[in-house]
Order: structure tokens, then C-alpha cells, then sequence
């Protein structure tokens, strides 16, 4: 069975500068997931979709960051204007959905802001 | 609120026990353990639910103490393989979860 995919693997921009991420949950999954981890941290939540719906974007910093989740499937992560402080990875991950299942991360996104 | 993990780090000679303690101020629902390798995604380990149960598969097991909200990662007999960094994701019912800073695992031969 597939994995979650995220593209691209890796990503240098100018700051100001927009990028966005793609994500492809593992198939079935309802559940998904963007979370930031910073060096030496552990990851932390953007934004939780269930199916279509966002159910927990409290900290999406709403100002530059924006998702979507079209059709119930595929994800995307989009930063415009992107700042130095944004650079991280980002990763996404996908689960079945319902409070305490297992969730499989994709390989992440490393993003690299200048 | 984020957990706390002990110890930050640890270094283990290949054959050796490990144990790692995750802790929670607030009443928690699940546990969840994920080992993350350098450079790669994090792997789910295992999960323990409300209910004091211990879980394990091959050398690595873990319980929960839901009265302490504290739940510990036990590592035996530790292999060159177990090298990385281990998380504690900790869920309230309804919530997302909070992961902690991480444990950084080193086994030498």
C-alpha cells in the first residue's frame, strides 16, 4: 500500500515570495493533517481536515498560510508572502479519522526561506 | 499543552535498556509513540488508550498511568536500529494531538 506523498521534497524561495505544498493522504484515510516541525521539535499542528472540512485550523496563521482540500482527497498547503521564519518542514499525515487512531506521515517538505 | 519528555537525550551501548517518560497536566484520552529517523518522516509506534493497558511489539513497550497522565516508552535489549528521535503525541477527547520535544535516541556498538 502507498504511503502519504508529499511534493516537493524540498523548496528554496526568496522571502515574499509564495509556495505551496501538495499532499496525497494514503487512500481510505478521511483524516488529514499539516503540521510544521522545526529543528529539533516536535511537529505541530496547522490544520486538521475531516473529509472536505477543516475542523481545527486554530493555528493557521491565517494572515499568509491558506489550505485546501479538495474533493475529500488531495491537500494543499499554500504560504504567500512567505517569511524567513517560515522556513521548516512541513509535513502532512493522514489517518482513518475518529479520536485516537494512528496517523502515517508523508516524507515532508523542507522549506528553506531567503 | 504540550507534553514533557525525559530525558532530552540518551546513549545507549547496543544490548542495553532504555526508558522514556512523557507527561501531561491534563486528563488524557490516548498516548501515542512515534520514533523519527534523521532526514525522514515520523513512524507510528504504538498507541495506549485510556484504561492503564501496556502495549508492545518485539523489544519495545510502552503503558499508561492515567491517574499520572504520564505514560513511559520502554526499550529493551536495544539494537543499532532504534537510533532517532522518539515522540510522545498526547490526546484529550475531541483534540488534536500535542506532541512533545522529542527524546534523542543514540545506540553505539
Amino acid at each position: 500500500e502507498a504511503g502519504v506523498v508529499q511534493s516537493p521534497r524540498y523548496k528554496i524561495i526568496e522571502k515574499k515570495q509564495p509556495v505551496a505544498f501538495w499532499c496525497n493522504p494514503i487512500s481510505g484515510h478521511n483524516t488529514l493533517y499539516w503540521y510544521l516541525q522545526n529543528l529539533g521539535q516536535g511537529p505541530e499542528l496547522l490544520i486538521r481536515y475531516e473529509n472536505e472540512e477543516a475542523v481545527d485550523d486554530s493555528q493557521l496563521p491565517k494572515d499568509r498560510f491558506s489550505a485546501e482540500r479538495l474533493k475529500g482527497v488531495d491537500s494543499t498547503l499554500k504560504i504567500q508572502p512567505a517569511e524567513l521564519g517560515d522556513s521548516a518542514v512541513y509535513l502532512c499525515a493522514s489517518s482513518l479519522g475518529g479520536t485516537g487512531g494512528e496517523q502515517y506521515f508523508g516524507p515532508g517538505t523542507r522549506l528553506t526561506v531567503t | 499543552q504540550q507534553p514533557v519528555q525525559s530525558p532530552q537525550a540518551v546513549i545507549l551501548r547496543e544490548g542495553e535498556d532504555a526508558v522514556i517518560n512523557c507527561s501531561s497536566s491534563k486528563a488524557l484520552y490516548s498516548v501515542h509513540w512515534y520514533r523519527q529517523k534523521h532526514g525522514e518522516a515520523p513512524v507510528f509506534l504504538m498507541i495506549l488508550l485510556k484504561g492503564g493497558e501496556q502495549k508492545g511489539h518485539d523489544k519495545i513497550s510502552a503503558s499508561f498511568n492515567e491517574k499520572k497522565q504520564q505514560s513511559s516508552l520502554y526499550l529493551t535489549a536495544s539494537q543499532l536500529s532504534y537510533s532517532g528521535t522518539y515522540f510522545c503525541g498526547t490526546e484529550m477527547l475531541g483534540y488534536a494531538l500535542n506532541f512533545g520535544k522529542g527524546t534523542s535516541l543514540l545506540v553505539t556498538p
